[in-house]
C-alpha cells in the first residue's frame, strides 16, 4: 500500500516568506506527527496529532510554526515569516492506533535563503 | 522522557556483526525500547522493539538485560548497504507520543 507521502519535495524560499508543508499519512492513521531534523542531527519532535486536534504542540519552536488537520488525515505545516535557521528537512511520520511503529514520509528540505 | 546515551559513530566491514549498544538508565517500568534506521535523505524506519531478554526478526536481534538499563542491538553479517544512522529510542508504547530520537550512531560499513 501507499506510504506516507510529503509534499512539495523540496521548498526554496526567501527570508521573511510564508511556506506550506503538506504531509498525507496513510489510510486509516490516526496518529501523525511532524519532526524537523537539521544535518547531523536526529529528527526534532515539533507537533502530534491525534485525529483532528494537535494533543502535543510543545516542540513547536516560536509561534510562527502551526499546523493543522482538519479532518483527521492530511496535515499542513506552516511556518509565517520564514528565517534562514529554519532551514532544515521537514519529517512527517503517521501511526496506527494501538501500533508500535510510526512510519515516516520521505520529508521536505526546505531551504530560506 | 528516559534519555538514551549511544555512541556518535561506528566503523565495520561487510560480513562482521555489529552491536550498537544503547544505555538508558532512567528507563520506567512501563518503557519500551524501539530501534529505528535511516538512510540518506530518507526519513527514520522502524527496525525492532522489545520490553526484556531477546527479541529477533528478520532484520535483526535486541538484547535486553534483565535491569533494562541498557540495550544491544545487533546486525548480522553486515553489508554495505546498512550504512545508515541508528536510533535507540524508550518510551511508553501505549502512549503515542512518548518517544524522543536522539543523534543516533552512525554506523559506516567498509568494503
Amino acid at each position: 500500500g501507499a506510504g506516507v507521502s510529503q509534499t512539495p519535495s523540496n521548498k526554496v524560499t526567501e527570508k521573511g516568506k510564508y511556506v506550506e508543508l503538506r504531509c498525507d499519512p496513510i489510510s486509516g492513521h490516526t496518529a501523525l506527527y511532524w519532526y524537523r531534523q537539521s544535518l547531523g542531527q536526529g529528527p526534532e519532535f515539533l507537533i502530534y496529532f491525534q485525529g483532528t486536534g494537535a494533543a502535543d504542540d510543545s516542540g513547536l519552536p516560536n509561534d510562527r510554526f502551526f499546523a493543522v488537520r482538519p479532518e483527521g488525515s492530511v496535515s499542513t505545516l506552516k511556518i509565517q515569516r520564514t528565517e534562514r535557521g529554519d532551514s532544515a528537512v521537514y519529517l512527517c511520520a503517521s501511526r496506527l492506533a494501538g501500533g508500535n511503529e510510526q512510519f515516516f514520509g520521505p520529508g521536505t528540505r526546505l531551504t530560506v535563503l | 522522557l528516559a534519555k538514551t546515551t549511544q555512541p556518535i559513530s561506528m566503523d565495520s566491514y561487510e560480513g562482521q556483526e555489529v552491536n550498537i549498544t544503547c544505555s538508558h538508565n532512567n528507563i520506567a517500568t512501563n518503557d519500551y525500547i524501539t530501534w529505528y534506521q535511516q538512510f540518506p535523505s530518507q526519513g527514520p524506519r522502524f527496525i525492532i522493539q522489545g520490553y526484556k531478554t531477546k527479541v529477533t526478526n528478520e532484520v535483526a536481534s535486541l538484547f535486553i538485560p534483565a535491569d533494562r538499563k541498557s540495550s544491544t542491538l545487533s546486525l548480522p553479517r553486515v553489508s554495505l548497504s546498512d550504512t545508515a544512522v541508528y536510533y535507540c529510542l524508550v518510551g511508553d508504547r501505549n502512549n503515542n507520543n512518548d518517544m524522543r530520537f536522539g543523534a543516533g550512531t552512525r554506523l559506516t560499513v567498509k568494503p
